[in-house]
């Protein structure tokens, strides 16, 4: 079976200071890997996602994710977010149909 | 296309009270999942739908919950009777594929039972 673990509930950082949102996996196949952000009120929307190849994804809004297979993370980083990037952001993971999330990290940021 | 619709956006009921909760998914989209999301257990995933066909109902948290998918543009999850504890913000996603592709998500419905 596959789950997710994000290891913070919250993260507080200043306006334009780097981020890191941290996410583990475990899973005994390979997976594919996900970063959604949901926006107050709003549904969730994908971020970047990790299928295969290079293990440095890049994806909307300046995120970009590492895939580490030996330590099997995908942390989510951002070197100078915004204000408008507050949200919460749902790693997920996935390797046949269903798509498994884990409980979010609330990015809270400061002026 | 419009995305993924859900409705109501709000649904405020009494306990006992059936409730319905409705989805359109993206037209071509062969899969459609709901899931729940409350601050204690954040996203789970309910049931899922092949071609209309449900696949996976592990997630359903009992017999009071069902859902449907009559067609390849509707489907609806019901809950009878309902309970506080149900109260949460419910997502429709449709998806094109299986695995690697992503899921769209309609904007919730947030039920309350009171």
């Amino acid at each position: 079976a596959q789950s997710v673990t994000q290891l913070d509930s919250q993260v507080p950082v200043f306006e334009e200071a780097p981020v890191e949102l941290r996410c583990n996996y475990s899973s005994s196949v390979s997976v594919y890997l996900f970063w959604y952000v949901q926006y107050p009120n709003q549904g969730l929307q994908l971020l970047l996602k990790y299928l295969s190849g290079s293990t440095l994804v890049k994806g909307i809004n300046g995120f970009e994710a590492e895939f580490n297979k030996s330590q099997t993370s995908f942390h989510l980083r951002k070197p100078s977010v915004h204000i408008s990037d507050t949200a919460e952001y749902f790693c997920a993971v996935s390797n046949t149909d269903k798509l498994i999330f884990g409980t979010g990290t609330r990015l809270q940021v400061f002026p | 296309d419009a995305g993924v619709i859900q409705s109501p956006r709000h649904e405020v009921t009494e306990m006992g009270q059936e409730v319905t909760l409705r989805c359109k998914p993206i037209s071509g989209h062969d899969y459609l999942f709901w899931y729940r999301q409350t601050m204690m257990r954040g996203l789970e995933l309910l049931i899922y739908f092949n071609n209309n066909v449900p696949i996976d109902d592990s997630g359903m948290p009992e017999d009071r919950f069902s859902a449907k998918m009559p067609n390849a543009s509707f489907s609806t999850l019901k809950i009878q009777p309902s309970e506080p504890r149900d109260s949460a913000v419910y997502f429709c996603a449709s998806s094109p594929g299986t695995g690697y592709t992503e899921a769209f998500f309609g904007q919730g419905t947030r039920l309350t039972v009171v």
